[in-house]
């Protein structure tokens, strides 16, 4: 069975600063990738995916993602850090391409404080 | 631009209570969703459809029960409330096709507190 996780519960990082949030997953198959991201009392806004083709994924809010195959990474970057991207981050996979398989699982979130 | 819509978005129910969560969305996605979310485990899949008429356990499914009876709606029932069912809700929907690859959108979650 597929699975997701996120290394870091919590991280603390400055403003201005680089982040990388890291997630590994357990998948057989091409894996379609999911990054979200999820402020405190709200649902869940997707910030970027990988399904296939480049490996470097651009996303929301100056975020990216490079998915690395030979390592079974899919990690978040963004160059520096503002204040309002204090959330909670979620790494998602998805299992199988359609049929009854299409659903996500999801990794346990990492906790980003900015401090300013 | 309503995408994926919960009510209610908060409610307390007393243990053996029932209530209906309820979702729709109008973006006429075939695939739907109900997870919940309890602190630092992540979301757990409850219940999911790959279209109306045709509903499948998830992860979590103890407690609970959907139905789909159009494509748009998928009401998550609980029956018979306990403390353990404490936790936010959230229900999702997508176009899924063999393609796959297709975003899984989310609705803003309900908080559910059972005393």
């Amino acid at each position: 069975a597929q699975s997701v996780t996120q290394p870091d519960i919590h991280i603390t990082v400055s403003e201005g600063a680089s982040l990388e949030l890291r997630c590994n997953y357990s998948y057989g198959a091409t894996p379609y990738l999911f990054w979200y991201v999820q402020s405190p009392g709200q649902g869940l806004q997707l910030l970027l995916k990988y399904f296939s083709g480049d490996t470097l994924v651009q996303g929301i809010k100056g975020f990216e993602a490079e998915f690395k195959r030979s390592q079974s990474s899919f990690n978040l970057r963004k160059p520096s850090v503002h204040w309002s991207d204090a959330a909670e981050y979620f790494c998602a996979v998805v299992s199988g391409t359609g049929g009854s398989n299409y659903k996500l699982t999801f990794g346990k979130g990492t906790l980003l404080t900015v401090n300013p | 631009n309503a995408g994926v819509t919960q009510t209610p978005k908060f409610r307390i129910l007393k243990i053996g209570q029932s209530m209906t969560l309820q979702c729709t969305q109008d973006m006429n996605h075939n695939y739907m969703y109900w997870y919940r979310q309890d602190p630092g485990m992540g979301l757990k899949l409850i219940y999911y459809s790959v279209g109306a008429g045709i509903t499948d356990k998830g992860e979590v499914p103890n407690g609970y029960n959907v139905s789909r009876s159009t494509t748009e709606d998928f009401p998550l029932r609980l029956e018979l409330a306990a403390p353990s069912q404490t936790s936010v809700y959230f229900c999702a929907s997508s176009y899924a096709g063999n393609a796959g690859g297709n975003t899984i959108y989310f609705g803003e979650g309900s908080w559910l507190t059972v005393v």
